[in-house]
């Protein structure tokens, strides 16, 4: 089956350290990533994907993954960490159904937690 | 530039009644997406349509049915409500049954008391 993991249930960082939110992924053929994050009580908003092309993908509000196929990662990144990136961070991964189309299977999630 | 619109944004419901939410993809979108996200919990592929049909379906109890309209909005109908049923419902659409984004809507707060 294929799936992403987030190893981290959280991860705490101080404001302006450069951050790191772990997945890695199981994935039969060429995988399709997204990141997503979800503030208390809203909706998921898009980040960035990976699709093909360079393996370091730049995304909104100055997030970045890097998508490494030998250690099957896809870790978000942001040089330096704002208070307000504090939420719920959510790996994706875009699995090919029988009926044709796809959905997009989660990882459990990371809370991350910016302090001052 | 337009977004998926959900509707109602939070509803509250008791135990055995029906609710119905729903869809409003993005302009020219024909495939919808629906997800269910618990409390804690990651969302949860429910089932899906393009171009009014059902395209596949996920984990959606019986009790739940949906469809896809001509106007390609779709509802989500939920009969007997159970207490476990209290979540974060999402749409999500897309250009197409193969396109590689989903865009997804803002969520209903389902809440049964």
């Amino acid at each position: 089956a294929q799936s992403v993991a987030q190893p981290e249930d959280q991860v705490n960082v101080a404001e302006g350290n450069p951050l790191t939110v772990k997945c890695t992924y199981s994935v039969s053929g060429n995988p399709y990533l997204f990141w997503y994050v979800q503030y208390p009580n809203r909706g998921l908003q898009f980040l960035l994907k990976y699709i093909t092309g360079d393996n370091l993908v730049k995304g909104s509000y100055g997030f970045e993954a890097e998508f490494n196929k030998s250690q099957t990662s896809f870790h978000l990144k942001k040089p330096s960490a704002l208070v307000s990136d504090s939420a719920l961070y959510f790996c994706a991964v875009r699995v090919i159904l029988t009926g044709g189309g796809n959905k997009l299977t989660f990882g459990t999630g990371t809370q991350l937690k910016v302090e001052l | 530039a337009a977004g998926v619109i959900q509707s109602p944004r939070h509803l509250i419901k008791e135990k055995r009644e029906t609710a119905t939410l729903k869809c409003y993809p993005i302009p020219r979108h024909d495939t919808v997406y629906w997800y269910q996200q618990g409390p804690g919990q990651d969302p949860q592929f429910l089932i899906s349509f393009y171009e009014k049909m059902q395209s596949d379906k996920g984990s959606i109890p019986d009790r739940f049915s949906a469809q896809q309209f001509s106007d390609y909005h779709s509802e989500l109908n939920m009969s007997s409500l159970e207490l476990g049923d209290s979540a974060l419902y999402f749409c999500a659409s897309s250009l197409g049954l193969a396109a590689n984004e989903q865009f997804f809507g803002p969520g209903t707060r389902l809440t049964v008391l």
